[in-house]
Order: C-alpha cells, then structure tokens, then sequence
C-alpha cells in the first residue's frame, strides 16, 4: 500500500502557483520523498525529489517540513500542459521500487 | 537523446493466448522496470531487471514474466491472457538500481478479448 495520502484533486488557474501537498506521516528515516506525474496517455515523468532539504530543479521545489512528516511540491507558475496526475511517493533510498498512490488530480485553466 | 521506446504500442488478444513485450531503455540504462496500469488498481509494479536478473517482484501471479538481455532490452510475456490483463503496460529504466530517476516509456495498451 501506498505511504502517502494526497487530495484527489486540484484546480489552479494559469500563471498562479500550484501547490500539492502530501502527507507521509509514517515515513522513516531512510526514505525520501519522489513526485513524479503522468499526463494523459503518457508514462509517468520524473519531477524532484528529497530526503529532508528542500529541493529546487528546473521544473519544481519540493518543501519538506522539518519532522517530515509531509511535504509540498510548488509549481511557480501553472501553464495548461501542467495538467496531470501527480504521484507523491515514498521510497527507500537502495534498491526499493516506486509504489504509487491515487495521486492528485491538478486542472490548470485558462 | 532516445527515450525509452515500447513496441507494440497497441495490442488486442484473445483469451488464452499470450503475449510479449518489449521495451529498449535509454542508452546507457542498466535496470528496467515493468508496471501494470489500470483504472481500478492503478499503476502496479510488476518486476525489475538489472544485469540480466530479475531484482524485485510484485504480487502478480507466475503467468506474467520477463527477462532481460545484455544489451539492456527487456521483454515482459503474459501467458494464457485473461480479461483483466487489459491494462497498459509501462516500462521504465534508470542508470542503476533503484536509481532516483526513472525514466517512463509511452506504454503498450493491450485489450483481451
């Protein structure tokens, strides 16, 4: 079973930042946190990820809090193809597989 | 660079039969995964390869399997098809094992009829 709990869905306007957040209240010491999201018809894609820093790429930030017990993954400025599912996950840093949720549903609109 | 690349991309089976397949990694990818995508069960983990050996297993039963060659190709086979196989397969490889940063390919939509 999946580790994390995220909202079935979002909406957020074009432009405006997105932010979807994820609870991983039992998360352990050794295990960080993925996002990845899948766009209709395609294969999931790889976004950011973290252990306990906040991370920053060219596609998101991930804020993590300080007990790690949940985390925020911000998308600065929203367009239409950010539409998707988006799978907040926690894995085992080695040899573990992703084990993926329910994800949330984010609606960019015009 | 290529991305991962599935072929077919879509397939339709009979019942009782069976089916392979395959996925070629990005160059370089050393470990390849498989998944099952459907909507009542959402994406499931099938097995992972690396070096030619299966690493991980998830919880499908033995009609489904998969090997990998040494050029990092995999193939996935799912003998004696059922309705519920219907799912879009996905593969997806990484540099190493349990690598950060898997890397998706478009999927193989299979329908059994």
């Amino acid at each position: 079973d999946a580790k994390t709990t995220q909202p079935p869905s979002m909406d957020c306007a074009e432009g405006r930042a997105a932010n979807l957040p994820c609870n991983h209240s039992t998360i352990s010491g050794n295990e960080y946190v993925y996002w990845y999201r899948q766009i209709h018809s395609q294969g999931p894609q790889y976004i950011i990820h973290g252990l306990k820093n906040n991370e920053t790429n060219e596609m998101a930030s991930l804020i993590i809090t300080e007990d790690r017990k949940s985390s925020t993954l911000i998308l600065p400025h929203a367009t239409l193809r950010d539409t998707a599912v988006y799978y907040c996950i926690v894995r085992e840093g080695g040899y573990s597989t992703l084990t993926f949720g329910k994800g949330t549903m984010l609606l960019v609109s015009p | 660079k290529a991305g991962v690349t599935q072929t077919p991309r879509y397939l339709i089976k009979t019942r009782g039969q069976q089916v392979t397949l395959s996925c070629s990694p990005i160059s370089g990818h050393r470990s390849v995964s498989w998944y099952q995508q459907t909507p009542g069960q959402g994406l499931q983990f099938l097995f992972e390869y690396f070096s030619e050996t299966q690493r991980n297993k998830g919880n499908f039963p033995g009609r489904f399997s998969g090997r990998q060659f040494s050029n990092s190709r995999s193939e996935m086979n799912v003998s004696t098809l059922e309705l519920g196989d219907s799912a879009l397969y996905l593969c997806a490889s990484s540099l190493d094992l349990g690598g950060y940063g898997y890397t998706f390919g478009s999927g193989t939509r299979l329908t059994v009829v």
